[in-house]
């Protein structure tokens, strides 16, 4: 089974400038979450997707940061414009079961995508 | 409000020593989830364990083990006789139901040959 992919892995930018990641979870997995790794630091959740709708988008920067699941499978997440804060992994994760559900299933996470802002 | 503290930022053991990651959680629900996860180098979550809330079974996997004391809110990992493959960053991580997994800090483990 294929796992969560990300794209790109690296992206070097600077401030100011914008840029996109992709996430492709799990196939059937309805829920896709966007976490944000900043170095020395655990995950922290930005949005979460319950198929093409969003659940919990209250730690998103929303001046700056946007995401969307067109259709339900995919997503995109985009900060413009960057700052140099910003500089972080951005974890994609999948997960079968919904929010709502027992456990909140467990999550499967892609190898992220390193943005370094300069 | 959720929070995960992982007191301990980097630990570095020899192999085959026994090594004890501490999570100490907080939340005002009663059904709640926690969870460990690896971050070996290449930077990818690996789920180890789920836990709710009304199970305080030890679990033991290998040479992995877990202790969930609900009277000292602590969910805490222990591998036994490590080994060099065991170096990696531990998250530990806590699911209520109001929010998605919230992670600790992470503690960095370096297990020397």
């Amino acid at each position: 089974e294929a796992g969560v992919a990300q794209s790109p892995r690296y992206k070097i930018i600077e401030k100011r400038q914008s840029v996109a990641f992709w996430c492709n979870p799990i196939s059937g997995h309805a829920t896709l979450y966007w976490y944000q790794q900043i170095l020395g630091q655990g995950p922290k959740l930005l949005i979460q997707f319950q198929n093409n709708g969003v659940v919990d988008d209250s730690q998103l920067p929303k001046d700056r940061f946007s995401a969307e699941r067109l259709k339900g499978v995919d997503s995109t997440l985009k900060i413009q414009p960057a700052k140099l804060e910003d500089s972080a992994v951005y974890l994609c994760a999948s997960s079968l079961e919904s929010s709502g559900r027992a456990g909140g299933g467990e999550l499967f996470f892609g190898e992220g995508s390193r943005l370094t802002v300069l | 409000a959720q929070k995960v503290t992982q007191a301990q930022t980097e630990i570095s053991v020899v192999e085959k020593e026994d090594v004890t990651l501490d999570c100490v959680y907080e939340t005002r629900d009663t059904t709640y989830y926690l969870f460990w996860y690896k971050q070996p180098p290449s930077g990818e979550l690996v789920f180890l364990i789920r836990r709710n809330s009304f199970d305080e079974q030890n679990e033991i996997s290998g040479r992995y083990s877990w202790n969930f004391q609900k009277s000292t809110s602590s969910f805490n990992f222990t591998i036994t006789a490590s080994q060099v493959v065991d170096s990696a960053v531990y998250f530990c991580a806590l699911y209520t139901g109001r929010r998605a997994l919230t992670f600790g800090s992470g503690t960095r483990l370096q297990v020397q040959p």
